[in-house]
């Protein structure tokens, strides 16, 4: 079973806040992960990936992964408003077979 | 260059009409895949095309949905006999090879059918 579960929220962070993400995935063989985000009524886009155990920095944004406990998050550092959006999470369990969760939706308040 | 681009934009449709839904991949990328989307919900799997492979059909809610991918590159998605139900956004992604196993997708803008 491809399974990749988040927490829906909604997540609610004053802005300049750390907003946490959080995913888990049900293979353990499963290789790349990656976070999309998706404005309301838009398609989502790609914010970053990561593959190897630890943290993955881009600029704001970082991407944690932990193989073993079969558990990925993202970190939104000095969340603005304009982070408001749904955050979905990607597992991409073989063969470039690609399954997201159902999305968490955070709101940055100001 | 071009990204993914979906056809109609937009398509109201009849209780029991039969609709297709139009999906132009990125040049090259090998893999393309069909996901819906109802209001407010997260993204469900529908169809995945890998190359020349046999296509992954798991997530076809029903025998009323098909796909196919046309020579490897555009995609088309048929709803027979559609139901209310079947109200969504439907999204079409293709992907492409960064390497170290990694594929980045990318996704279109779309189709939103609404079946009155």
């Amino acid at each position: 079973q491809k399974e990749v579960e988040q927490n829906s929220g909604p997540l609610s962070v004053p802005e300049g806040a750390i907003a946490s993400l959080n995913c888990t995935y049900s293979d353990r063989g499963s290789q790349s992960f990656f976070w999309y985000r998706q404005y309301s009524g838009k398609s989502p886009e790609l914010i970053m990936f990561i593959y190897s155990n630890g943290d993955k920095e881009d600029g704001r944004f970082t991407a944690q992964l932990n193989k073993a406990s079969q558990y990925v998050s993202l970190l939104i550092r000095d969340s603005q408003p304009s982070d408001s959006a749904t955050y979905l999470c990607a597992v991409n369990f073989n063969n470039n077979d690609m399954r997201f969760g159902a999305g968490t939706r955070l709101t940055v308040k100001p | 260059g071009a990204g993914v681009s979906q056809s109609p934009s937009n398509k109201v449709t009849e209780k029991g009409k039969d609709v297709e839904l139009r999906c132009d991949p990125i040049s090259g990328h090998t893999a393309l895949y069909w996901y819906r989307q109802s209001l407010g919900q997260g993204l469900e799997f529908l169809i995945y095309f890998q190359g020349n492979s046999a296509p992954d059909k798991s997530g076809l809610p029903s025998d009323r949905f098909s796909a196919e991918r046309t020579g490897g590159s555009v995609s088309t998605l048929t709803i027979q006999r559609t139901q209310q139900e079947d109200s969504a956004v439907y999204l079409c992604a293709s992907s492409s090879y960064y390497g170290q196993g990694i594929y980045e997708q990318y996704f279109g803008p779309g189709t939103r059918l609404t079946v009155t």
